[in-house]
């Protein structure tokens, strides 16, 4: 399976400003999912990001809160734009198979926010 | 829309016994089931997974079982250790390789 890194590990941060996340991958692959993760609560997908075309967001998630980049096929970004406390939260980044060929997510260890 | 629906959401069984999680899923181009285990604190690891062809999968301790007809799948975990304490997620795929996630269960083992 892949190895994924994000960066950072956790952060607390002030209320209206912007934090990026930042994800790696060991072996390029095609898609990339950004989710978030409520403490006790299952897996909500924000939006997946696909090399060289523009993210897709989810229902309730919009692009000017999260900016997603995506310039290579082993890195993208995430940005929560004008952080309020209810954007406290886990962010995982997942890849779909990569180098096994199949259509299995794996995830990074995750960001912890919280906001102030 | 669509949906995975996951039960129980807790379960309590004594170390050595078997626990079953099941799920149902809604919808009929789901093709591939995979289940996650997360440790507290920890990202999700792929545990076991099926895919549409296949009726039932085992590895060592663990199995799924689908039910296309019915549209369900269950994890059995058989003679469950103080490690298999965790919380478990089943999901469905949907297309562009996206996965319809379960609510989880917490799974704990009492010695």
């Amino acid at each position: 399976s892949a190895v994924i890194s994000q960066k950072p590990s956790r952060d607390i941060c002030q209320r209206g400003t912007s934090l990026t996340i930042q994800c790696q991958v060991d072996s390029q692959v095609t898609m990339m999912f950004w989710y978030r993760q409520q403490p006790g609560q299952s897996l909500t997908l924000i939006a997946t990001a696909n090399q060289g075309s523009e993210a897709t967001y989810e229902s309730g998630f919009v692009i000017d809160k999260f900016p997603i980049s995506r310039p290579n096929l082993t890195f993208s970004t995430l940005t929560v734009s004008n952080m309020s406390p209810e954007d406290s939260s886990i962010y995982l980044c997942s890849v779909e198979g990569g180098r096994d060929g199949t259509d299995t997510q794996y995830f990074g260890p995750g960001t912890r926010l919280t906001v102030l | 829309g669509e949906n995975v629906e996951q039960h129980p959401s807790t379960l309590s069984v004594q170390e050595g016994d078997s626990a079953v999680i099941k799920c149902t899923y809604s919808d009929s181009a789901s093709n591939y089931f995979p289940w996650y285990k997360q440790e507290l604190g920890k990202r999700p690891q792929l545990i076991i997974d099926i895919r549409s062809n296949v009726g039932e999968k085992k590895d060592q301790r663990i199995a799924v079982t689908l039910n296309k007809t019915a549209k369900h799948f269950s994890l059995h975990i058989t003679e469950t250790q103080p490690e298999d304490s965790a919380v478990y997620f089943c999901a469905a795929s949907r297309s562009n390789y996206q996965l319809i996630w379960g609510a989880g269960t917490k799974l704990i083992i009492k010695p």
